[in-house]
């Protein structure tokens, strides 16, 4: 698997229901970014959480991350058809010079109402 | 205050002709990066550079692919003698340091024919 892969690769929820995305990463990192990418569009940035922090807030948005497994989730919470777009992870790597992101393969998520 | 630029949007190039692509990072942002996204898939890669200088090509084709980012003006990734595995959307990226949210333009989609 790469770095920065999402689970699952797609997600169909109700409007109201809460989405839930996790990514995977295998390096150890500077920071994980999250971005939302509506069908052939550009990426709008969501979240960014660093390597010595836990948990962090935007809105109906919260990202985790666990440092020791390798991994985040980002939880939408109270979804609306808006949010219905694909949504990457993308990592930093702790290289001490490059400041490039991987990024996954994404989580479509589509939104019904 | 404007965000990232990129143009054009969408670039057609027959097969041996030279593809130019332009951005201008956010104001205050002396970093910029430049990914390229396969349909279906993630973001690639393929240059860091900040002002008159790359940090990190890595990610770049050796062959055909340059990019800069001059000290006056946009940043520019050039493409010469194309073929239809270039065709991609490109997205250029900016950032005010190393190690913080890169935001994204609106990507140039590039069709070789």
């Amino acid at each position: 698997s790469q770095q920065g892969e999402e689970d699952p690769q797609a997600l169909s929820i109700q409007e109201g229901e809460n989405a839930t995305m996790n990514c995977s990463y295998k390096t150890s990192i500077n920071n994980l970014q999250w971005y939302r990418q509506n069908s052939g569009r550009g990426l709008v940035h969501l979240i960014l959480i660093r390597s010595n922090e836990r948990e962090k807030h935007s809105g109906r948005l919260r990202v985790t991350l666990d440092t020791s497994k390798k991994s985040s989730s980002l939880l939408i919470t109270a979804s609306r058809a808006a949010d219905t777009a694909s949504y990457f992870c993308a990592t930093e790597a702790n290289t001490g010079t490059a400041s490039k992101l991987t990024f996954g393969t994404g989580t479509r998520l589509q939104v019904t109402l | 205050n404007a965000g990232v630029m990129q143009n054009p949007r969408h670039l057609v190039r027959r097969r041996g002709q030279e593809a130019r692509l332009r951005c201008s990072p956010m104001k205050g942002h002396s970093h910029v990066y430049w990914y390229r996204q396969l349909p279906e898939e993630g973001l690639k890669f393929m240059v860091y550079l900040q002002k008159e200088n790359i940090i990190d090509e890595s990610g770049m084709p050796k062959e055909r692919f340059s990019a800069e980012f001059p000290k006056e003006g946009p940043s520019i990734l050039r493409i010469q003698q194309v073929v239809r595995g270039d065709s991609a959307a490109y997205f250029c990226a900016s950032s005010r340091t190393a190690y913080n949210e890169q935001f994204f333009g609106p990507g140039t989609r590039l069709t070789v024919l």
